[in-house]
């Protein structure tokens, strides 16, 4: 009954790649986000959905392309892959009260 | 341009004394305060808030002071557990804003 979930833990793969980490939470919220923790550990926001709609884009390159198919759902598919894109993703969800409910992170390793 | 900052990257506490993570901010819009605990391999987990309008929230062991004047807050446990070792995020949102700014962490440790 896990609130969040996030699908696959760990990601290994080429540079050039394209890959696509799907998220879905159960709690009924209406917002979910993408977060990316990099190699320094700062946990920056990179989209962010409320119902389906796009509301926040933290310029991010075009090469990530979130997609909300209903608001229990927000995947990440990634095109061309690069080295610097290693990074643990997160997604989370929250409702009004601004806390956020996080997944348990993708590792993401492009070699 | 790091909008909150925690400065200290690790603490080590003895088990039973006061843990404090001090944290800073830059934005003066910030009206919402919270700490987030993270263990390896895990998500951030929500663990207390403030709003601008307080200035201390207390829940359990766990006390969030919040100094608007000198834009700083701090999380305060006590006393401190085996199970606290951990990385302690604090992050701060605007109203409307629907987005989360973090700190860099601080790792802590409880020593038994």
């Amino acid at each position: 009954d896990t609130a969040v979930s996030q699908t696959p833990k760990y990601l290994v793969t080429q540079m050039g790649n394209d890959k696509s980490i799907k998220c879905e939470q159960n709690l009924g919220h209406d917002t979910m986000y993408w977060y990316k923790q990099d190699s320094k550990k700062f946990l920056k926001i990179m989209f962010s959905y409320n119902n389906k709609e796009l509301i926040i884009n933290e310029t991010v390159p075009n090469r990530f392309s979130p997609k909300s198919p209903d608001k229990a759902h927000l995947n990440l598919h990634i095109n061309s892959l690069e080295l610097g894109d290693s990074a643990v993703y997160f997604c989370a969800s929250s409702q009004g009260d601004r806390a956020l409910f996080f997944g348990s992170g993708t590792q993401l390793s492009v070699l | 341009d790091q909008q909150v900052k925690q400065n200290s990257p690790s603490l080590s506490v003895q088990e039973g004394r006061i843990s404090i993570l001090n944290c800073d901010y830059t934005n003066s819009m910030f009206d919402y305060f919270l700490w987030y605990k993270k263990y390896p391999a895990e998500g951030p987990t929500f663990l207390i808030s403030i709003s601008s309008i307080k200035d201390k929230n207390e829940d359990g062991r766990f006390t969030v002071f919040l100094n608007k004047s000198a834009k700083h807050l701090s999380l305060h446990i006590v006393p401190s557990q085996p199970g606290d070792s951990a990385v302690y995020f604090c992050a701060a949102s605007t109203v409307g804003a629907q987005k989360l700014v973090f700190g860099q962490g601080t790792r802590l440790t409880i020593n038994p």
